[in-house]
């Protein structure tokens, strides 16, 4: 059974157009999270949610807004996307008591054309 | 300042020798946690293994070892007996401070990883 699961793995779309990610897991932890790694392979933190409630948002543009309905399920849209938008996302998740790891989707791969 | 440094953008190893990657970090918070991950060619961040701040002896998980030098402030990643299927990148992240929802994972730069027959 897969923890951590995202949806699309791979993504192409024109600059301008909105999209979403999704992301689920069934771990049953209450925080979840969006990673961002560039093109250089280097990985930061975007938003981090901890029952449904945005905890953290790292000087992220708004056209980017993450939605969670539900604490297994953190989504993420993406408005009027820019080709710097071209990365990959990884949703990530973790119990806050457990501190020891995080549990990281496959990743979007975003491409902006 | 860099919260996380990996000085080693790539490393060969020969296939059954074991390999160190670096690892250095930089914090004021006696409470944290350091990780490695491991991201093969197919994208996938692994988990590998974790260290807390409060924790006496290194950490190990099968063939992974962390060694762990908090005077220095360094966690170093030993990979013993490596195999071609170790060939990846290799993160090292840390955790500073245990409150919930705030425990993002600061990552380093990666190193490469190739395991020669």
């Amino acid at each position: 059974d897969t923890a951590v699961s995202q949806t699309p793995k791979y993504l192409v779309t024109q600059m301008g157009n909105d999209k979403s990610i999704k992301c689920e897991q069934n771990l049953g932890h209450d925080t979840m999270y969006w990673y961002k790694q560039d093109s250089k392979k280097f990985l930061k933190i975007m938003f981090s949610y901890n029952n449904k409630e945005l905890i953290i948002n790292e000087t992220v543009p708004n056209r980017f807004s993450p939605k969670s309905p539900d604490k297994a399920h953190l989504n993420l849209h993406i408005n009027s996307l820019e080709l710097g938008d071209s990365a990959v996302y990884f949703c990530a998740s973790s119990h806050p008591e457990s501190h020891t790891e995080a549990f990281f989707g496959q990743g979007t791969r975003l491409t902006v054309v | 300042a860099q919260k996380i440094t990996q000085t080693q953008p790539g490393m060969f190893v020969q296939e059954k020798e074991a390999v160190t990657l670096d690892c250095t970090y930089d914090t004021s918070d006696p409470s944290y946690g350091l990780f490695w991950y491991k991201q093969p060619s197919s994208g996938e961040m692994i988990f590998l293994i974790y260290q807390g701040s409060y924790d006496q002896q290194n950490a190990t998980e099968g063939r992974y070892s962390l060694n762990f030098q908090k005077a220095r402030k360094s966690a170093n990643l030993v990979i013993s007996a490596s195999q071609l299927g170790d060939s990846a990148m290799y993160f090292c992240a840390m955790r500073e401070g245990f409150s919930g929802g705030y425990n993002k994972l600061i990552f380093g730069a990666g190193t490469r990883l190739a395991v020669h027959p």
